[in-house]
């Protein structure tokens, strides 16, 4: 069982909407990190956060905004996306960013249409 | 650029046989972790097995081995008496030290019973 939770597990937007993805782990983890896969292909990168503060951003388009209220929640806000951007998307977590093991959540399915 | 290549982009084994899954690596670090990860038709990223580097001994996850050879820079995922659940797609990952995990493209294993 994932110790990682993401909700919504799919979400439906058009391309105007404004919705969040949310993420919340309990193992303490204080790295925190936001990737997204298309079919076929493995994850990519988006965001890092450790201790709460943002320390990676694979240069991902403003259309996507992290968030990290505190050290359990992760959120990724989405405006304005695009068909493109429909994928999964992966929330995991681990104890610090540098040389350990990450844990992902089940994901959030997004359709843009 | 640190890189990690499986050469095996889809492979298939008999119930109850034994299969090998490659990976090679490249990383000027001497200090890393090396990581294999299941994704089932479900999308979760499961963790199945991790190595440390400065480790000789290779990991072991009840009918999940590695074989680690870091002179070679290979890392190869054995999977004995497979069974049916084990068909995913199977990542290896590493983290090279001061960097987030680095995937490689992957490999479909398909188990025919």
């Amino acid at each position: 069982d994932t110790e990682v939770t993401q909700t919504p597990k799919h979400l439906v937007m058009g391309m105007t909407n404004k919705k969040s993805l949310k993420c919340e782990q309990h193992m303490g983890h204080r790295a925190m990190y936001w990737y997204k896969q298309k079919a076929k292909k493995p994850p990519e990168l988006m965001f890092v956060y450790s201790y709460e503060k943002l320390s990676i951003n694979e240069s991902v388009p403003s259309r996507f905004s992290p968030e990290c209220p505190n050290s359990s929640l992760l959120n990724l806000h989405l405006h304005a996306l695009q068909p493109e951007d429909s994928a999964l998307y992966l929330c995991a977590s681990s104890q610090g960013w540098r040389v350990n093991t990450i844990y992902f959540g089940e994901g959030s399915w997004l359709t843009v249409v | 650029a640190q890189t990690v290549t499986q050469s095996q982009p889809e492979m298939s084994v008999q119930e109850a046989e034994t299969v090998t899954l490659s990976c090679t690596y490249d990383t000027s670090e001497s200090d890393y972790y090396l990581f294999w990860y299941k994704q089932p038709p479900s999308r979760q990223m499961i963790l199945v097995i991790r190595q440390e580097a400065y480790k000789q001994q290779n990991a072991t996850e009840n009918r999940f081995s590695v074989n680690f050879q870091k002179a070679a820079k290979s890392f190869s995922l054995k999977i004995s008496d497979s069974q049916l659940g084990d068909a995913a797609m199977y990542f290896c990952a590493y983290i090279p030290g001061n960097t987030p995990l680095v995937f490689g493209k992957g490999t479909r294993l398909s188990v025919i019973a």
